[in-house]
Order: C-alpha cells, then structure tokens, then sequence
C-alpha cells in the first residue's frame, strides 16, 4: 500500500490556474472513482476540497475542480488566489476498506 | 456544524501504549466511519484506520498489529490505542468523520504526540 505520487512543489501567478497531479495504480485510482483531495495550511487540520474525482462539498469555491484518466487523478485551481496558497493532498480508496493518501503538493502563489 | 477534539498525552515513552480520545458534538455518530489519521512532522498524511459505528473496524495493515481503535456511542468518543511505540509513531494525531468511499468532511484540530524518553 505505497502511498500516491504528487509533485512535490506547483506555483502560480495570482489570475492563473494550476493543475496537481496525483498518480496511483491500478488497484486505487484507476480501480475506483473514489478520489478526494484536501487542502492544509501550516499548522492546521486538513479541509476537504473534493471528494469522489469531482464533487465539490458545500463551501468549497468553485475554481476548485478534479478529475481522472486511468491511474492519474488531478486537481485544478483556476484562478489562484493568495489563501489558495497552502499544501494540497489526494487520497484514494485503494480496496480491501483501506485507503491511501498522496504525497503532498505545496502550492505557492507567486 | 460538527466538531471534533482530541485528547490525550502529548508525550509518550518508547515502548509504551500511545492512547487518544476523539470527542465529536455531534450526537448522529451512527452510519460514519470514524477516523485516525496522523502527520509526522514535516511529513504527508497516513490513513491509520476506522471504526464504523456499529463496532466494526478496518487498520492499516502495516500498523494492525499494534493497533486498537475502539467506540463508546453513549459518550459520542472514539478512541486509538497504538501499542509499542517508538520515535517513528511521533506525529500529530488527527481524528476525523469519514465516508465509506474514504473522504473526511469534519476534521479535529489535531494533537501532536512525541515518543521520547
């Protein structure tokens, strides 16, 4: 059960978007539509941003966006804005009720 | 709103039982799976395991044998008992209200644990 592989860093300019990466395998992001990804800022609790590939919780702006292909799921934030600045992470159910969370990508806004 | 807090020590001797305590206000704790997840300083998140409110749990395979987690319905607490620490268990420890699918919509603020003589 390896963890997910996310770029470890990803920038942009204010206005811009951004796109994450988040690549699993076979027997978690490609075999379930069960992609979430939270953001964390520094000393804080994660905060859910996307859940099942592309469903956005109430709250949640929508210049947040997710999607998948095969074993790679991605979350674009279009638009950057300086408190979208901050760690984000993917997690996928990975089968057997286990669950896999991604390496984390830091997110700056330059 | 539903809110979540832990509790426990935050310092833990190699060797010994790590034990928290997750509190949620909301009185629904039926039909959620309730979860441990922890973040070694600097580090990504790692899922631990869950206990459906009927009892039944599922670990991280990797830490099964060390681990426990346990409900009281009656007092709206979950709790994680991680047997035979060692400086690798030192994280901050976050409990959180997850889907089966494996998504956490309401997070605790988290607590950081250290294992350290």
């Amino acid at each position: 059960q390896s963890a997910l592989t996310q770029p470890p860093s990803a920038s942009g300019s204010p206005g811009q978007s951004v796109t994450i990466s988040c690549t699993g395998t076979s027997s978690d992001v490609g075999a379930y539509n069960y992609v979430s990804w939270y953001q964390q800022h520094p000393g804080k609790a994660p905060k859910l941003m996307i859940y099942e590939v592309n469903r956005r919780p109430s709250g949640v702006p929508d210049h947040f966006s997710g999607s998948k292909s095969g074993n790679t799921a991605s979350l674009t934030v279009s638009g950057l804005q300086a408190e979208d600045e901050a760690d984000y992470y993917c997690s996928s159910y990975a089968g057997s009720n286990n669950y896999v969370f991604g390496t984390g990508t830091r997110v700056t806004v330059l | 709103q539903v809110q979540l807090q832990e509790s426990g020590p935050g310092l833990v001797k190699p060797s010994e039982t790590l034990s928290l305590t997750c509190t949620v206000s909301d009185r629904s704790i039926s039909g959620y799976y309730w979860s441990w997840i922890r973040q070694p300083p600097g580090k990504g998140l790692e899922w631990i395991g869950y206990i459906y409110s009927s009892g039944s749990t599922n670990y991280k395979p990797s830490l099964k044998s060390r681990l426990t987690i346990s409900i009281d319905t009656s007092k709206n607490q979950f709790s994680l008992k991680l047997s035979s620490v060692t400086a690798a268990d030192t994280a901050v420890y976050y409990c959180a209200r997850f889907y089966w699918s494996g998504y956490g919509d309401y997070w605790g603020q988290g607590v950081l644990v250290t294992v350290s003589s």
